[in-house]
């Protein structure tokens, strides 16, 4: 089972909006709808954001929002603030004996 | 509200055996349907899913592991540890612990530990 795909970095100045996208194949991403996403800051453990494509936790903000379309996975950052700038993760699960695959990662840039 | 703590040695030797402990807090682990995963993520890279423990004791690996790895569980302790077997320079990591939810591998994560695997 090989890593989703990342862009290795997205960039965006603050108040605007950003999407990470997340590729995998009918065998994970497209094959169910139980994505998540993670935000890493740098030395800390992830952090949960997204799961099962576009629900949140309780607790962090409606600015993170998740959709799908395919084998193709989004995270969307609107109102883009400074703490947003770190690493992002997607996840998938695959049914499988790999029953979760990550992503490559994301660094988002606040310009 | 429940929180996991990774412990155990920093240093390991090359085909020696790699063993740490997550010690859950806030919480039985043996309360709600969840697992118990162990993930890891070298230097400046991605994540990677170990493994996971139902509290039964049933046990999922990933494949590429599979034949190195034993994860096990202690209801009375509240602990759920990971032995990795012929470590090499490869396996040096950070190693997470997480309560997986069903399709979700960290609803909660622990902070993290470094091992190293260096003579």
């Amino acid at each position: 089972q090989s890593a989703l795909t990342q862009p290795a970095s997205v960039s965006g100045s603050p108040g605007q909006s950003i999407t990470i996208s997340c590729t995998g194949t009918s065998s994970d991403v497209g094959g169910y709808n139980y994505v998540s996403w993670y935000q890493q800051h740098p030395g800390k453990a992830p952090k949960l954001i997204i799961y099962d494509v576009s629900n949140r936790p309780s607790g962090i903000s409606n600015r993170f929002s998740g959709s799908k379309s395919g084998n193709t996975a989004s995270l969307t950052i609107s109102g883009l603030q400074a703490e947003d700038e770190t690493d992002y993760y997607c996840s998938s699960y695959t049914g499988s004996s790999t029953l979760y695959v990550f992503g490559t990662g994301t660094k988002v840039t606040v310009l | 509200q429940v929180q996991l703590q990774e412990s155990g040695p920093g240093l390991v030797k090359p085909s020696q055996t790699l063993s740490l402990t997550c010690t859950v807090s806030g919480g039985s682990i043996s309360s709600g349907r969840y697992y118990w995963s162990w993930i890891r993520q070298p230097a400046g890279k991605g994540l990677e899913w170990i493994g996971r423990i139902y509290t039964s004791g049933s046990t999922n690996y990933n494949p590429s592991l599979k034949s190195r790895v034993t994860i096990s569980v202690d209801t009375s302790k509240n602990q759920f540890s990971l032995k990795l077997t012929s470590v090499t320079a490869a396996d040096t990591a950070v190693y997470y612990c997480a309560r997986t939810a069903g399709t979700v591998p960290g609803a909660i994560w622990g902070q993290g530990t470094l091992v190293t695997v260096s003579s």
